[in-house]
């Protein structure tokens, strides 16, 4: 069936770096986007960003904009989301999520997500 | 970015009580509004797409209506697997955005 399975949990220190995975499986990997979406603890849903699996084209949230970097490898229909300089403010659970695009854009298929706990 | 406000922030509601949810857009979006319901712990799941297209598998007692800038989600006859938080989102433009979410507690 249609899924994204990501990677398990990180814990990380101040400063560091994470890179969270999120492999497809059930559909073309190059017929959707792939999103970024995290959501800090007891907070709402904040979208970092996405990503054409066709092109490679990202497009990030300006917040974002100078330390998280979006890549595919279409060979293993995997996405990854790399966030650096990592602060206790990045502590969140971290999804992917497939987008429809086009005019008529949903998530439809959400990842599995991963625990990133930032902490010294 | 356009801004999505949702309200209420809570909402504690007896089972099958009838339950209404809006969400207001900084600008016009036409009709590129979802709905998400997120259960604790889980991931978000798509509930309707479009203001009003109810995805396959969700019971008919949700569903959704607005256009340009006033959405509604309405759960007519709340159950008690409804407990969850709802968030708004717009496709219009990028960034994506979400509304801060409601979260539908049982009485």
């Amino acid at each position: 069936q249609v899924q994204l399975v990501q990677s398990g949990a990180e814990v990380e220190k101040p400063g560091a770096s994470v890179k969270v995975s999120c492999k497809a499986s059930g559909y073309t990997f190059t017929d959707y986007y792939l999103h970024w979406v995290r959501q800090a603890p007891g907070q709402g849903l904040e979208w970092m960003g996405w990503i054409n699996p066709k092109s490679g084209d990202t497009k990030y949230g300006q917040k974002f904009q100078d330390w998280v970097t979006m890549t595919r490898d279409m060979s293993i229909s995997t996405g990854y989301m790399e966030l650096k300089r990592l602060t206790s403010d990045d502590t969140a659970v971290y999804y992917c999520a497939r987008e429809t695009g086009g005019a008529v854009a949903y998530m439809d298929v959400w990842g599995t997500g991963t625990t990133v706990t930032v902490s010294s | 970015d356009i801004q999505m406000t949702q309200s209420p922030s809570s909402l504690s509601v007896s089972v099958g009580d009838r339950v209404f949810v809006t969400c207001r857009a900084s600008q016009s979006i036409s009709r590129y509004l979802n709905w998400y319901q997120q259960k604790p712990g889980k991931a978000p799941k798509l509930l309707i797409s479009v203001a009003s297209v109810l995805q396959g598998g969700v019971p008919s007692r949700f569903s959704g209506s607005g256009s340009g800038t006033d959405f509604t989600l309405t759960i007519s006859s709340l159950q008690p697997e409804d407990l969850a938080t709802y968030y708004c989102q717009q496709s219009y433009s990028i960034p994506r955005t979400f509304g801060q979410g409601t979260k539908v507690e049982i009485k």
